[in-house]
């Protein structure tokens, strides 16, 4: 079993539409979560972090289930410039390496 | 630097010959990470520093793999005998923490190094 694991779409969605991305990830001592997004041919940037309690920055929002081992983002009114591959990411514990996901492609369209 | 700087930005290489990638972190940054990208996939961690620490070197492929880091600052990825299953974007990063705290923010990544063995 892949240790991060994600649908790699890709997903098209027209603007303004709402899509959500999910991923899982293998080991239950996961202690931080994160979303990053790469553009094509770029390096991956931070998008935000995860939390337990769920978080919110503008039209993103980062959901974690850790009984399910299950993290999920929202993106509200998608934008052209929405489009990339968005990465989700663990660390098990401090002291260790981020574990990437293989990532979930969006493409946003007018 | 404002940035993480990497070097070369492209790198053709011919099957068996030795490559050095370069990796220049953000000034006081204390950890430092390689990871490759082969072509639509994932990143593969290969190997981090931190401080004075003996490096994490778990995900190094093959020991054709090495790097070092010199005074805790500039980094060096050396490809011995490249095979043309290394090329892959070569991408570094840096953090102010070993790992991840709580909610701190993650890496910064250079622009990586393409790497191609021809």
């Amino acid at each position: 079993r892949k240790e991060v694991e994600q649908d790699p779409g890709p997903f098209n969605v027209p603007e303004g539409a709402t899509v959500a991305f999910n991923c899982t990830y293998s080991n239950s001592a996961s202690q931080s979560f994160f979303w990053y997004r790469q553009d094509c041919r770029k390096e991956p940037k931070l998008l935000m972090s995860v939390y337990s309690s769920g978080n919110e920055d503008g039209r993103f929002t980062a959901q974690l289930n850790r009984a399910s081992q299950y993290i999920s983002l929202l993106i509200r009114d998608s934008k052209l410039s929405d489009s990339a591959t968005y990465l989700c990411v663990v660390n098990y514990q401090a002291g260790t390496a981020l574990i990437f996901g293989k990532g979930t492609t969006l493409s946003v369209s007018s | 630097g404002a940035g993480v700087s990497q070097s070369p930005s492209n790198k053709v290489t011919e099957k068996g010959k030795d490559v050095e990638l370069r990796c220049d972190p953000i000034s006081g940054h204390t950890a430092l990470y390689w990871y490759r990208q082969s072509l639509g996939q994932g990143l593969e961690f290969l190997i981090y520093f931190q401080g004075n620490s003996a490096p994490d070197k778990s995900g190094l492929p093959s020991d054709r793999f090495s790097a070092e880091r010199t005074g805790g600052s500039v980094s060096t990825l050396t490809i011995q005998r490249t095979q043309q299953e290394d090329s892959a974007v070569y991408l570094c990063a840096s953090s102010l923490v070993f790992g991840v705290v709580g909610g701190v923010p993650g890496y910064t990544f250079g622009s990586g190094t393409r790497l191609t063995v021809v």
